[in-house]
């Protein structure tokens, strides 16, 4: 089914351990994007990109990395978790230059850091 | 500093009748608002916009109302049923509508009573 594809639905991880969400989207969409949802907060952009090899901070970047090597792909790493990092992540993308259109979202990930 | 505010957390309305959702933005730059709609343990679906030459838009049940001097949109839900029950998030953007980099509110909870 087209549509983006978060994996894995839900993480536990140790302080200081590192690993990568996944999001992948199959609709050649050329913008792509993290946010994460924290009670009480809304939504919150992380990093966006807006082409294969383009990626830059969105408002709340710190200890996240990613990279931009495919169209389909854009995986979130998270560098040493803390319990901040403790939200629900969701993955994004949207087809250039369509303005009248929103993002399509993935289904989220759920990250519990411990 | 929140750029875009709903400042009801919670609605509740009967079945049938209209639902009136409100966000209000600060930043001036802002030229493009939409409207999300997320069910839990879903991800934000997208359900209308509106560019700021724009005073309204309209799709079906939904029409987004943006009065600039204000600083003000309103979705209308008319008329409201039980599967619009949802969280709604109002969300902008700035820079000419290319809309990749986007500002989201906390979100209002819409419950619609049978």
């Amino acid at each position: 089914n087209a549509g983006v594809t978060q994996t894995p639905k839900f993480q536990v991880l140790k302080t200081g351990q590192s690993m990568t969400l996944q999001c992948a989207q199959d609709m050649n969409h050329e913008y792509m994007s993290w946010y994460r949802q924290d009670p009480g907060m809304g939504l919150r952009l992380i990093h966006y990109s807006v082409g294969a090899g383009i990626t830059d901070q969105g408002e709340v970047p710190n200890g996240y990395n990613v990279s931009r090597s495919t169209t389909e792909d854009f995986p979130l790493r998270l560098l040493s978790a803390a319990p901040s990092q403790t939200s629900v992540y969701f993955c994004a993308s949207k087809i250039h230059p369509a303005n009248t259109y929103g993002y399509t979202f993935g289904s989220g990930t759920r990250l519990t850091v411990v | 500093d929140q750029q875009v505010k709903q400042n009801s957390p919670s609605l509740s309305v009967q079945e049938g009748r209209i639902s009136i959702l409100n966000c209000d933005y600060t930043n001036s730059m802002f030229d493009y608002f939409l409207w999300y709609k997320k069910y839990p343990a879903e991800g934000p679906t997208f359900l209308i916009s509106i560019s700021s030459i724009k005073d309204k838009n309209e799709d079906g049940r939904f029409t987004v109302f943006l009065n600039k001097s204000a600083k003000h949109l309103s979705l209308h839900i008319v008329p409201s049923q039980p599967g619009d029950s949802a969280v709604y998030f109002c969300a902008a953007s700035a820079g000419g509508g290319s809309n990749y980099k986007l500002t989201f509110g906390k979100g209002t909870l819409l419950t619609v009573n049978p």
